[in-house]
C-alpha cells in the first residue's frame, strides 16, 4: 500500500501571504506510459465534505481560484496557496490513485490565519 | 445538479450491523465508479471501498475486508455499504463520492461528495 505523508500538520499564515503544503508518497505515483502523476488535492472546510481542487498533480478543477497551484512529480508534491484568503481556512488532503482502486489519503494539513 | 445523499447511519452496538445508502441524482449514475470514504471524529480521510460503474468489480480496504460490502443498484441510482461485525474503531462519518471521469478506469479522483452519515459503534 502507498502511504501518503503530509507536512506540516498545521500552519498559520497571514492574509495575503503564501501557504505551502507538502505531500510525500511512499512510492512513485508517476505512471511512465502516460507521464501522469496520479495525485489529487482536496479542501475540507468545517462541517463540509471534501472539495476537489487539483488532479493529475497540477490540473486545477473547474471553478477553483488560480491562487491554488499543484506541483511536483514522482513522490514529492506541493500545494501552494499564493495569497491566502479568509475563505481558504480549511484542512487540505492529498490522495493518490496510482494503485486504484486501492486508494489512500494523506493525514491532512490544517491551514489557519495568523 | 449533482446530489449525493447518504442515509442509514446511527448508533449500533459492537458486533452489530448497519446498511448505508447513498442516493444519487443529477448525473447518469450507471456511468460512474463510486466510493465510500470515512472520517473518524476529528481525524482525516480513510478510503473504505470502491465499486466500478457496472458493479462488476468491488474493492475494500484491508481494515474492513470481510466485514463490509459495497454494492450498487443502478436501476435505483443508489450506492450501498453493508457493514457487519462493527467495531468501535468504525465510528465515523461515512461519505459517498463520485468518480470525476466517466468510463475511464484508473482516473479515480472524486468531484462530488455527499455530506456524510454518522455511524457510532458503542455499547
Amino acid at each position: 500500500d502507498i502511504v501518503m505523508t503530509q507536512s506540516p500538520d498545521s500552519l498559520a499564515v497571514s492574509l495575503g501571504e503564501r501557504a505551502t503544503i507538502k505531500c510525500k508518497s511512499s512510492q512513485s505515483v508517476l505512471y511512465n506510459s502516460n507521464k501522469k502523476n496520479y495525485l489529487a488535492w482536496y479542501q475540507q472546510k468545517p462541517g463540509q465534505p471534501p472539495k476537489l481542487l487539483i488532479y493529475w498533480a497540477s490540473t486545477r478543477e473547474s471553478g477553483v481560484p488560480d491562487r491554488f497551484t499543484g506541483s511536483g512529480s514522482g513522490t514529492d508534491f506541493t500545494l501552494t496557496i499564493s495569497s491566502l484568503q479568509a475563505e481558504d481556512v480549511a484542512v487540505y488532503y492529498c490522495q493518490q490513485y496510482y494503485t486504484t482502486p486501492s486508494l489512500s489519503f494523506g493525514g491532512g494539513t490544517k491551514v489557519e490565519i495568523k | 445538479q449533482v446530489q449525493l445523499v447518504e442515509s442509514g447511519g446511527g448508533v449500533v452496538q459492537p458486533g452489530g450491523s448497519l446498511r448505508l445508502s447513498c442516493a444519487a441524482s443529477g448525473f447518469i449514475f450507471s456511468n460512474y465508479g463510486m466510493t465510500w470514504v470515512r472520517q473518524a471524529p476529528g481525524k482525516g480521510l480513510e478510503w473504505v471501498a470502491f465499486i466500478r460503474n457496472d458493479g462488476s468489480n468491488k474493492y475494500h480496504a484491508n481494515s474492513v475486508k470481510g466485514r463490509f460490502t459495497i454494492s450498487r443498484d443502478n436501476s435505483k441510482n443508489t450506492l450501498y455499504l453493508q457493514m457487519n461485525s462493527l467495531r468501535a474503531e468504525d465510528t465515523a462519518v461515512y461519505h459517498c463520492a463520485k468518480v470525476a471521469v466517466e468510463g475511464v478506469p484508473g482516473d479515480d479522483y472524486f468531484d462530488y461528495w455527499g455530506q456524510g452519515s454518522l455511524v457510532t459503534v458503542s455499547s
